[in-house]
């Protein structure tokens, strides 16, 4: 099966400019996730869509950063206006219910973004 | 809420020597707990995962973890490490629905 597809791979942008990543999950994976990476660290949970429906939102920025997946399917992940501290890599994930449980995330090769 | 703590951010051992990293976690709920492993500008590739089953996991690569709920642990063990298991290794726990909660990472480095 195909994996999680993000584009673009790679982004630089300037500080207070607004940038776009996409995902497209797995097909039939109906949970999606967005994580933030900054380098040395572990991926951070920014937002995870069941469906087109959010799930949790508790650490994303709100501020500057949205989402959405209006067809519970491909999702957006915008950031406007870019700070500095937006420099890391955007990894989106899906996962799917099997035997009644939920799958492990299955990981994008992710959106590298630098703001200078 | 959940969370994991991954005790050493660097562990180095010899080539055919065994590699241990631990990991540690906190749920609220029956966890699911997860490895993965970041190479160099690669994605993240899950290594094992345990989700109730048999305490014992075992993974790609000759990897393998225990899942110990009275030490609320699940570290990670291979008997022979390679060269080409040098990278970031991440220990995951998952309460429930719940996102991933992913540790600090624990870089892995093998001596020739």
């Amino acid at each position: 099966e195909a994996g999680v597809a993000q584009s673009p791979r790679y982004k630089i942008i300037e500080k207070r400019q607004s940038v776009a990543f996409w995902c497209n999950p797995i097909s039939g994976h109906a949970t999606l996730y967005w994580y933030q990476q900054i380098l040395g660290q572990g991926p951070k949970l920014l937002i995870q869509f069941q469906n087109n429906g959010v799930v949790d939102d508790s650490q994303l920025p709100k501020d500057r950063f949205s989402a959405e997946r209006l067809k519970g399917v491909d999702s957006t992940l915008k950031i406007q206006p870019a700070k500095l501290e937006d420099s890391a890599v955007y990894l989106c994930a899906s996962s799917t219910l099997r035997g009644g449980l939920l799958t492990e995330a299955f990981f994008g090769q992710g959106t590298r973004l630098t703001v200078v | 809420a959940q969370s994991v703590t991954q005790l050493d951010s660097h562990v180095s051992v010899s080539e055919g020597t065994p590699v241990l990293l631990r990991c540690n976690y906190s749920s609220s709920y029956s966890p699911s707990l997860f490895w993965y492993v970041q190479h160099p500008n690669k994605g993240l590739q899950l290594l094992l995962k345990y989700t109730s089953a048999a305490t014992l996991v075992k993974g790609i690569n000759g990897f393998e973890a225990e899942f110990k709920k009275s030490e609320t642990s699940f570290h990670l063990t291979k008997p022979s490490a390679h060269m080409s298991d040098a990278a970031e290794y991440f220990c995951v726990v998952r309460g429930g629905a719940d996102g991933l909660t992913f540790g600090k990472g624990t870089h892995l480095i093998i001596q020739p």
